[in-house]
């Protein structure tokens, strides 16, 4: 099974911050990964697909990068209502895994 | 628009089973993978199961496998799991997930409230 980690866990952040998370994948995955955002008692929503696609109606402050093992899900000013928890998921073979997550918190 | 939503769950006894259903509307459902994911209470995303667009093929996360069975009807846009067995470790809010495919890259894009199983005796 592939997995996945996330670094950092928790961040600390304030609003007009720019934010940078990182996935790790334990072999190779190309480009299949994708990030989502879940805010408490919500369903996730799909951020960014194929490691930096935004998914259409997402703003552009969000941008993915990456192949292979390591990816980046990068917030350029973080707003008051990114405050949540980001998860990074991959597609290569099943069975499909999750990152552990990482939450984002007001400084 | 597109929506989704989970039914069946509840509080199920150890060993006991149910089914979940996800009605589907706004979309083609026949087009589309679907899948089950789970999230323990204050813990992360747990895949469960795909089902291929036309049913050909079901895949499984390891801790679910041989208990669980992911199931389709188009004829009702209706997704289905399974559980059988249930565990304390089951306890989860269950949603059911569309998948969408762009350029062979796939993404989950449109995702149930939820519905929540508690396994306790």
């Amino acid at each position: 099974d592939i997995q996945l980690t996330q670094s950092p866990s928790f961040l600390s952040a304030s609003v007009g911050d720019r934010v940078t998370i990182t996935c790790r994948a334990s072999q190779g995955i190309s480009s299949y990964l994708a990030w989502y955002q879940q805010k408490p008692g919500k369903a996730p929503k799909v951020l960014i697909y194929a490691a930096s696609t935004l998914q259409s109606g997402v703003p552009s402050r969000f941008s993915g990068s990456g192949s292979g093992t390591e990816f980046t899900l990068t917030i350029s000013s973080l707003q008051p209502e990114d405050f949540a928890t980001y998860y990074c998921q991959q597609f290569k073979s099943y069975p499909i895994t999750f990152g552990p997550g990482t939450k984002v918190d007001f400084k | 628009q597109v929506q989704l939503v989970e039914s069946g769950g509840g509080v199920v006894r150890p060993g006991r089973s149910l089914r979940l259903s996800c009605a589907a509307s706004g979309f083609t459902f026949s087009h589309h993978a679907m899948h089950w994911v789970r999230q323990a209470p204050g813990k992360g995303l747990e895949w469960v199961a795909i089902i291929l667009y036309d049913g050909s093929d079901k895949f499984y996360a390891d801790s679910v496998k041989g208990r669980f069975t992911i199931s389709r009807d188009d004829s009702k846009n209706t997704l289905y799991l399974q559980i059988n067995s249930l565990r304390p470790e089951d306890t989860a809010v269950y949603f059911c997930v569309r998948e969408v495919v762009v350029y062979a890259r796939a993404a989950l894009d449109s995702w149930g409230p939820g519905t929540l199983v508690t396994v306790s005796s």
